[in-house]
């Protein structure tokens, strides 16, 4: 069955400093993948998307994100991290019978 | 700018309570899609609609019932809450040829006493 897992429940970072957020997927074909944040109070928002093509792809918000299909992961940086950030951030798969399939969630804190 | 709506944001009532939870879209999107969103859980898809008079159960069974009588309009209905349906619902649109880009409202938390 089709999964994600996002192995870091909370994560904390210093402003200005670099993020990495983990994502593994499990599905047997060539997956759609998906970055959503979710700010206190709000729905979630597409930060970005990987359908093909290019590995490294680029968001919103000065994110991007690299698919390595050897390591079935797609993992979210930044390279310098705001405090209007924090935020709970959701790793996707499409699994292509019109449904998404979430993870868990990793909530970012970012300290001063 | 997405435009979803999700009414009521909050709601708190007792059990055996008939409740509708409200979603609409002014986007035009065919497809609709309800989540339940729990703390430290992946989102759940509840229903989802193609299109109007389209219904189709998700992956988490629920005793909620939903209907698509109007392309904007897809609300979800709770005949007798109980506290295990305590959660958050998360509506959600998008086009009928996307694959995964959706559009979230806000969410209605709701809780049962």
């Amino acid at each position: 069955a089709q999964s994600v897992t996002q192995p870091d429940i909370h994560i904390t970072v210093s402003e200005g400093a670099s993020l990495e957020l983990r994502c593994n997927y499990s599905y047997g074909a060539t997956p759609y993948l998906f970055w959503y944040v979710q700010s206190p109070g709000q729905g979630l928002q597409l930060l970005l998307k990987y359908f093909s093509g290019d590995t490294l792809v680029q968001g919103i918000k000065g994110f991007e994100a690299e698919f390595k299909r050897s390591q079935s992961s797609f993992n979210l940086r930044k390279p310098s991290v705001h405090w209007s950030d924090a935020a709970e951030y959701f790793c996707a798969v499409h699994t292509g019978f019109q449904k998404l399939v979430f993870g868990t969630g990793t909530r970012l804190l970012v300290s001063p | 700018e997405a435009d979803i709506y999700q009414t009521p944001r909050y709601l708190v009532i007792g059990t055996g309570k008939k409740i509708t939870l409200e979603c609409s879209q002014t986007m035009g999107h065919d497809k609709m899609y309800w989540y339940q969103q729990d703390p430290g859980m992946e989102l759940h898809l509840i229903h989802y609609s193609y299109g109007v008079n389209s219904t189709e159960k998700g992956d988490l069974s629920s005793e909620s019932t939903v209907s698509r009588i109007r392309t904007e309009h897809f609300p979800l209905t709770l005949e007798s809450a109980r506290p295990s349906h305590t959660s958050q619902y998360l509506c959600a649109s998008s086009e009928f040829a996307s694959t995964g880009e959706l559009f979230f409202g806000e969410g209605s938390r709701l809780t049962v006493l």
